[in-house]
């Protein structure tokens, strides 16, 4: 079974604060994801990563940036928190980003739900 | 235009019947969909995933694709209050945007005991 893993379920943290989100994957997976996820706006891409070192700009960039050292580890960001920044965030690990196939299906780790105050 | 609506529900359907969720998309290049399950306070998962048109069946749960009419669905037979989740669906973008997956904001569905 795919395992994604995410440093912390649940986050306080203060206006201003960085902040580091840490996932990891255990599949060997090229790609990974950092989502958030608000009431009644589904998931939003933030950034995603198809290899080492790479990294691609998603729908939400701003207020945020990624770090992927190794394949199986892709950090979120967060340079100086601010309140609209509360959300639920999740990162995901796919095989491969073809348009077609199994091996698109993007897998979840538990999340984490990070409150600014 | 939302890139991929659902209704938000909630749909609430007895036990034992079957339930019938609904996605629409605006892309028309899109190749791949899929729908994930999320529990309250959890991560999405995988349930189903349909590449080409007509129905794709796995236990209890259809797909349902229809590309000329832009169109997804799944289909839940003999629902259990286990079933009672938001169900997501999910839809590739082209290869312009490098086949990112677009997200519905999900439809709420209650089984009633």
């Amino acid at each position: 079974d795919v395992k994604v893993t995410q440093s912390s379920r649940y986050l306080v943290k203060r206006t201003g604060e960085k902040v580091f989100l840490e996932c990891v994957q255990d599949m060997d997976h090229e790609n990974m994801f950092w989502y958030r996820q608000d009431p009644g706006l589904g998931l939003r891409l933030i950034y995603f990563s198809y290899d080492v070192k790479m990294k691609e700009k998603g729908d939400i960039p701003e207020g945020y940036s990624v770090s992927r050292e190794k394949k199986e580890r892709f950090s979120l960001i967060l340079e100086s928190a601010s309140t609209n920044q509360t959300s639920m965030y999740l990162c995901a690990s796919s095989y491969t980003v073809s348009g077609q196939g199994e091996k698109d299906t993007q897998y979840f780790g538990p999340g984490t739900r990070l409150t600014v105050l | 235009q939302k890139e991929v609506e659902q209704n938000s529900g909630p749909l609430s359907v007895p036990e034992g019947a079957i339930a019938s969720l609904n996605c629409t998309y605006s892309d028309r290049v899109s190749q791949s969909f899929f729908w994930y399950r999320q529990y309250s306070g959890k991560s999405p998962e995988l349930i189903m995933s349909i590449y080409s048109n007509g129905d794709k069946e796995d236990g209890r749960f259809t797909a349902q694709l229809n590309k000329a009419s832009q169109y997804v669905s799944l289909l839940i037979r003999d629902s259990q209050p286990s079933d009672s989740a938001t169900y997501l669906c999910a839809v590739t973008r082209g290869m312009d945007s490098n086949y990112q997956l677009i997200w519905g904001a999900g439809t709420k569905l209650i089984i009633k005991p």
